[in-house]
């Protein structure tokens, strides 16, 4: 079965520089969600899409932007990185009246 | 704000052995979760548990939900070091609705 893909897996970036992760929901699957997830710590939700449009915000940096496309992939955007943006960065993905989310394998970013 | 405890947050155990890990929410929600994450990797779904009194169970493990007591349990049984990872419950208040996670716990199964 089709699973959440996420690219790049693994991104290093220095200070100040930008960066951009991508998710390519399940097909038909109308709900992206991205979540963060720092050394040693649980998963933290930053934002989630619902046909294209913003359904919720967490705890996202103004640094960080992110949208849900056409074709239902989503992008999150992330500039002037500092050392404390170094995790991993989960997407997951749901029809928005079903009760899972299925995660992707996750980007794990570094910033030096 | 909906908060998610986990407890213990670290556990070690024999091969063997019986424990339980126990997961408390502090508002109302029928859609409780669990995870297992290897390090480094993704998120792999357990169990969903969807209503009062639901238990699930897959292989060693066994997974039931309180929602009067607002509890979740994550019961082990005879664990193997196979079982060896972190385990997060999780929370959504609503249909499509953001998941919030447990702190959640290292388990360690010794030979």
């Amino acid at each position: 079965a089709a699973g959440v893909i996420q690219s790049p897996r693994h991104l290093i970036k220095e200070k100040r520089e930008t960066a951009t992760l991508k998710c390519y929901p399940i097909p038909r699957h109308d709900t992206v969600y991205w979540y963060q997830q720092g050394p040693g710590q649980d998963p933290q939700f930053l934002i989630s899409f619902y046909e294209k449009m913003q359904s919720d915000k967490g705890s996202i940096p103004d640094r960080f932007s992110a949208q849900q496309f056409s074709d239902y992939h989503s992008e999150l955007n992330m500039s002037s990185l500092e050392l404390g943006d170094s995790a991993l960065y989960f997407c997951a993905s749901s029809f928005l009246a079903g009760y899972e989310q299925y995660f992707g394998p996750g980007t794990r970013l570094t910033v030096t | 704000e909906l908060k998610v405890e986990q407890n213990p947050l670290f556990l070690s155990m024999q091969e063997g052995k019986n424990y339980t890990i126990y997961c408390n929410y502090s508002t109302t929600s029928d859609r409780l979760y669990w995870y297992r994450q290897d390090p480094g990797k993704s998120l792999e779904s357990l169990f969903v548990l969807l209503s009062n009194g639901a238990v699930k169970q897959e292989g060693r493990l066994m997974a039931s939900l309180d929602t009067k007591a607002r509890l979740s349990t994550l019961h082990i049984t005879a664990a193997v070091h196979d079982l060896s990872a972190t385990y997060f419950c999780a929370v959504g208040e609503t249909s499509g609705s953001r998941l919030t996670f447990g702190e959640g716990t290292q388990l360690t199964v010794n030979p």
